[in-house]
Order: C-alpha cells, then sequence, then structure tokens
C-alpha cells in the first residue's frame, strides 16, 4: 500500500485567483500519477496521467506536472471560475488499476 | 456508450444479509476495479481484474468477493454485511491508463 498525500485538505479562492496543489508520492518504483477531478454527486473524471519525470500536461486553465525523483505532482488551475469548485484527487500505484488514491483537495471558488 | 454503469444505486441492508453490487462496462476495457468511499479516507481500493478469469485483492479485501466471468462484467459480492460496510461503491475500468468511474453505489447496513 503506497503513502499517497495531498495538501492543502481544503482550499477556498476567489473567482479570478490562481492556485495549486500538491501531490506527493513514494518515488520508489514509480509506475504513473493520476489526476482526477471530482464533483459534488458525481463520480471522478480523469484530467491527466503522467508517467515520466518532468512531464507536464494542460487542459484548458489547468495544468500538472510531475517529479518522480522527488516524488511529488503539482496540479495548477489558472484564473479560477466557480465550476472549478470541485474535489482533485491524485492516484499513484504499481499499475493504473491498482491504484492509491490521496485523501483529495477540496476547491472551493467564491464568485 | 453508456460507459460504466451501477446497479443499484441505493441499497439499504440488514447485518448478515448478503447482496451482488452489479458493475458493468461496454468500452471493451481490460482493467476493472471496485473501490469503496468513506469520509476522510478517500477512495480505497477493494479487488480488482485484470481481464476474464483474473482477480486479485486491494487493500481492503475482507468481506468482499468478485469474479471476472466476462469482459463485460465485473460484480462485487458481499457475503454477510456488517455496519462497517456501510460505504459509497465505486466500480471503474481501465484500457491501461486513465480510470472511468460508474456512478456509484450508496449503501447502508444497518
Amino acid at each position: 500500500i503506497l503513502n499517497v498525500e495531498q495538501s492543502p485538505q481544503s482550499l477556498h479562492v476567489q473567482e479570478g485567483d490562481s492556485t495549486n496543489f500538491t501531490c506527493s508520492f513514494p518515488s520508489s518504483n514509480f509506475y504513473a500519477l493520476h489526476w482526477y477531478r471530482w464533483e459534488t454527486a458525481k463520480s471522478p473524471e480523469a484530467l491527466f496521467v503522467m508517467t515520466l519525470n518532468g512531464d507536464e500536461k494542460k487542459k484548458g486553465r489547468i495544468s500538472a506536472t510531475l517529479n518522480t525523483k522527488e516524488g511529488y505532482s503539482y496540479l495548477y488551475i489558472k484564473g479560477s471560475q466557480p465550476e472549478d469548485s470541485a474535489t482533485y484527487l491524485c492516484a499513484s500505484g504499481a499499475g493504473s488499476y491498482q491504484l492509491t488514491f490521496g485523501k483529495g483537495t477540496k476547491l472551493s471558488v467564491i464568485p | 456508450n453508456a460507459g460504466v454503469t451501477q446497479t443499484p444505486k441505493f441499497q439499504v441492508l440488514k447485518t448478515g444479509q448478503s447482496m451482488t453490487l452489479q458493475c458493468a462496462q461496454d468500452m471493451n476495457h481490460e482493467y476493472m476495479s471496485w473501490y469503496r468511499q468513506d469520509p476522510g479516507m478517500g477512495l480505497r481500493l477493494i479487488h480488482y481484474s485484470v481481464g476474464a478469469g483474473i482477480t486479485d485483492q486491494g487493500e481492503v479485501p475482507n468481506g468482499y468477493n468478485v469474479s471476472r466471468s466476462t469482459t463485460e462484467d465485473f460484480p462485487l459480492r458481499l457475503l454477510s454485511a456488517a455496519p462497517s460496510q456501510t460505504s459509497v461503491y465505486f466500480c471503474a475500468s481501465s484500457y491501461g491508463q486513465a480510470q472511468y468511474f460508474g456512478p456509484g453505489t450508496r449503501l447502508l447496513v444497518l
């Protein structure tokens, strides 16, 4: 069982602010790092899957970076909007089907 | 495509009862997993399968059985329900990258 940690646990930002969260994971035997977005009353949806050290991925205003040597990933949201309010999960594991999830960062964007 | 479907959406059981949570996917994904989500605990892996006929235990397998007779279906069986199994259960499938999650089953064990 891996130890995947996310910080902060929750975050409140004003509309238009940019923000970022951290995911830390064991750097040994690394396979892949996943980010998911989880809106209330829905199911998690994949944002990014990253496998290579130095990977950077972007989807609209959301981007992520990966450092496998030191065991961390950052998720950035530029110009937060109320529709960005959700819990953001990261996960790592021996395979894409054997993931250990962090507890998530709950983002609230205040209009 | 319907994606990943789960039934039922909500179920109330009495302690000791058994039931099966159904999960099906129509994306021809080889990999399927079951998670439970509890407050403050995040998603925890119960069982997973890498293909028809192949299953293995995850982090919290006790009290649950699975089977994978077809690529499409991956049911989760509770043999004798306990209040500690009150949770929201998510099924997910994958082709090797991102996981696709079903809508979840909310289970209450009294």
